[in-house]
């Protein structure tokens, strides 16, 4: 079956500091790989997404995801965490490329002052 | 271009009624997709369309639930008799099925309350 996994419900780190978000997939065939973000009370926003080609991927507000097909993971990444980037953060693959997302549970970032 | 919308953005209504929301893509795109999310899940995928064709249909989509895109533009989502366990968030998203993976933009989302 088709699957993403977000291991961690909850992500803390101190405003200033790297962040990762992690994320795996089960999938037949290419994958095709995005990251969304949930603001409260607003709707789903896209950060970056991976087709093919280099396997770092650069996305809005200073995010980046690294795509390593060999353990399945599409981690999504920050050199330096604002407070203003606490939100509900969904990784999502789409088989084929062309139809429906399947998502991940969700991950809260949670970044303190 | 203002985005997805999405009407009405929430919705109280009483176990047995039925129910209809509104999606208006994005205009230029072709591709237009309906989800649900309930707390602390990630949405999971309803169904979609390309133009006015329905082209695919999740098995969550019971015989109670209807899409319809009369006209390839705006989207409806109808719920016959509904249950408790229908209350959850609809997020509709669209996409223009250009060259290369199409990207999905999503509304704002209808919350629907089932009484």
């Amino acid at each position: 079956a088709q699957s993403v996994a977000q291991p961690e419900d909850q992500v803390n780190v101190a405003e200033g500091n790297p962040l990762t978000v992690k994320c795996t997939y089960s999938v037949s065939g290419n994958p095709y790989l995005f990251w969304y973000v949930q603001y409260p009370n607003r709707g789903l926003q896209f950060l970056l997404k991976y087709i093919t080609g280099d396997n770092l991927v650069k996305g809005s507000y200073g995010f980046e995801a690294e795509f390593n097909k060999s353990q399945t993971s599409f981690h999504l990444k920050k050199p330096s965490a604002l407070v203003s980037d606490s939100a509900l953060y969904f990784c999502a693959v789409s088989p084929g490329g062309y139809n429906k997302l399947i998502f991940g549970a969700g991950t809260r970032l949670a970044v303190h002052p | 271009d203002t985005g997805v919308s999405q009407d009405p953005r929430h919705k109280i209504t009483k176990r047995g009624q039925n129910v209809t929301f509104r999606c208006d893509p994005i205009s230029e795109h072709n591709r237009l997709y309906w989800y649900r999310q309930t707390l602390g899940q990630g949405p999971e995928f309803l169904t979609y369309f390309q133009n006015e064709a329905q082209l695919e249909k999740s098995r969550l989509l019971s015989d109670r639930f209807s899409a319809e895109r009369p006209k390839g533009s705006f989207s409806t989502l109808e719920i016959q008799r509904t249950e408790q366990g229908d209350s959850a968030m609809y997020l509709c998203a669209s996409s223009f099925d250009g060259r290369g993976t199409d990207t999905q933009y999503f509304g704002p989302g209808t919350r629907l309350t089932v009484l």
